[in-house]
């Protein structure tokens, strides 16, 4: 059972456009919500995080949207640029008593066109 | 301060064989972690140690072993390859949630490719 699912699997932006990509939950024991950027050939490396009690945080030109009574939460990346290029994974994390454990989304490839 | 190291970066196995995949961290993490990621795909946790010792199975364990006999190490084994196995995998490892503070996240190996023929 997929416990957090991650839409679209793509996306193609204009240089200078948005990049919404949205993930849904379903397990309420989850305690803090990462965002992982991945270049092909790469590790994952955390991009963004948000925990619950929050409903956005931004840095840079990255913001986590969360909305908690949905189960839903978004990542905005405003004036996209090609090097934003990359597959990005939202991501939940089961508190310390379940080691810490994160349930990753299938992932989201987003091409910024130049 | 390498962080994450995992070797080999590539391996070609034949079906029935076994090897070990090998994975090292300097930043004296507790918690360790094994992800399998297939092509277009979503990462898959494999196994996870929360210290030298401990272990415990992941969403697919099915095939696989691993021992953490140290702090820094963290091998995943394969005992009897089969395409099925053919992954990405990658080592990850994190500070437990208590004394991390601002550090609250786990740190991801270069990864291992891996391809069973």
């Amino acid at each position: 059972q997929q416990q957090v699912k991650q839409s679209p699997q793509s996306l193609i932006v204009q240089k200078g456009g948005i990049s919404i990509i949205n993930c849904a939950y379903e397990n309420t024991a989850f305690d803090y919500f990462p965002w992982y950027q991945q270049f092909p050939g790469k590790g994952p490396a955390l991009l963004i995080a948000i925990r619950p009690d929050v409903s956005e945080k931004k840095e840079g030109r990255f913001t986590i949207s969360f909305n908690k009574s949905a189960k839903q939460f978004s990542l905005h990346i405003m004036d996209s640029q090609p090097g934003d290029s990359a597959t990005y994974f939202c991501a939940a994390r089961m508190g310390e008593a379940a080691g810490n454990k994160l349930t990753f989304g299938g992932g989201t490839r987003v091409l910024v066109k130049p | 301060n390498a962080g994450v190291t995992q070797t080999p970066k590539f391996r070609i196995l034949k079906i029935g064989q076994s090897m070990t995949l090998q994975c090292t961290q300097d930043m004296n993490h507790n918690y360790m972690y094994w992800y399998r990621q297939d092509p277009g795909m979503g990462l898959k946790l494999i196994y996870y140690s929360v210290g030298a010792g401990i272990t415990d199975k992941g969403e697919v364990p099915n095939g696989y072993n691993v021992s953490r006999s140290t702090t820094e190490d963290f091998p995943l084994r394969l005992e009897l390859a089969a395409p099925s196995q053919t992954s990405v995998y990658f080592c990850a490892s994190s500070y437990p949630v208590r004394a991390s503070g601002s550090r609250e996240t786990q740190y991801f190996g270069p990864g291992t490719r891996l391809l069973v023929l």
